[in-house]
């Protein structure tokens, strides 16, 4: 069975922080995909990242970066100098290979205070 | 716009009603997706179509819930006898390739239900 934990649901930071979202997953799959998805309050889904489970490297896009440990089963975004326009809620996601569809996360809702 | 549109936006139904949400994929996409988002939850799959052709709908709680995609483009999910149970927001999303959910899903807007 496939599952999704984001055990912070909500976080505030004042601006300029850096913030750390955590994602935990469980898959009996080897092959896996993982994705962020960022949803503002216009309620649209952003997909943010999508990394497979063979490739571990870290990435940095701009402010965000993601930390991937399969040891660990975790797959954490921090968001670096946060800004009032990162305010949203954001959702780490799984699919399995061959599965047709994404399986979320409840949410974590970041709160970036001017 | 090039993005997914779904309408409409905002749906008031008495329980017992029946409705119909309506998702446009975005052009030349061959696979689409509905999700149910319940209110502080995330979303959870419910169906999926290749073209015209619905693949899975294991994800459709209950057999009042019925999706097409008739022509292989605009898809309409319907809700029959609608409970209270059913409100939510309703996320249509669609990829450009078959099958794979790891591949990239661009998502509409949704369509807030809310049944009284």
């Amino acid at each position: 069975a496939q599952k999704v934990t984001q055990a912070q649901t909500e976080i505030s930071v004042v601006e300029k922080e850096d913030v750390t979202l955590d994602c935990v997953y469980e898959t009996r799959d080897t092959t896996y995909y993982l994705f962020w998805y960022k949803q503002p309050p216009s309620g649209e889904l952003v997909f943010l990242i999508r990394r497979n489970s063979f490739d571990e490297q870290n990435e940095i896009s701009g402010r965000y970066s993601w930390n991937f440990q399969k040891s660990t089963s975790s797959f954490n975004f921090t968001i670096t100098a946060s800004q009032v326009v990162d305010s949203a809620v954001y959702f780490c996601a799984l699919s399995e290979a061959g599965a047709n569809n994404l399986f979320f996360g409840t949410g974590t809702r970041l709160t970036v205070i001017p | 716009g090039a993005g997914v549109s779904q309408s409409p936006r905002y749906k008031v139904a008495k329980r017992g009603q029946d409705v119909a949400l309506r998702c446009d994929p975005i052009s030349g996409h061959v696979s689409l997706f509905w999700y149910q988002q319940a209110l502080g939850q995330g979303p959870e799959f419910l169906t999926y179509f290749q073209n015209e052709a619905q693949l899975d709908k294991s994800g459709l709680p209950s057999d009042r819930f019925f999706a097409e995609r008739p022509e292989g483009s605009v898809s309409t999910l319907k809700i029959q006898r609608t409970q209270q149970e059913d409100s939510a927001v309703y996320l249509c999303a669609s990829s450009l390739y078959s099958g794979q959910a790891h591949d990239e899903q661009y998502f509409g807007p949704g369509t807030r239900l809310t049944v009284t």
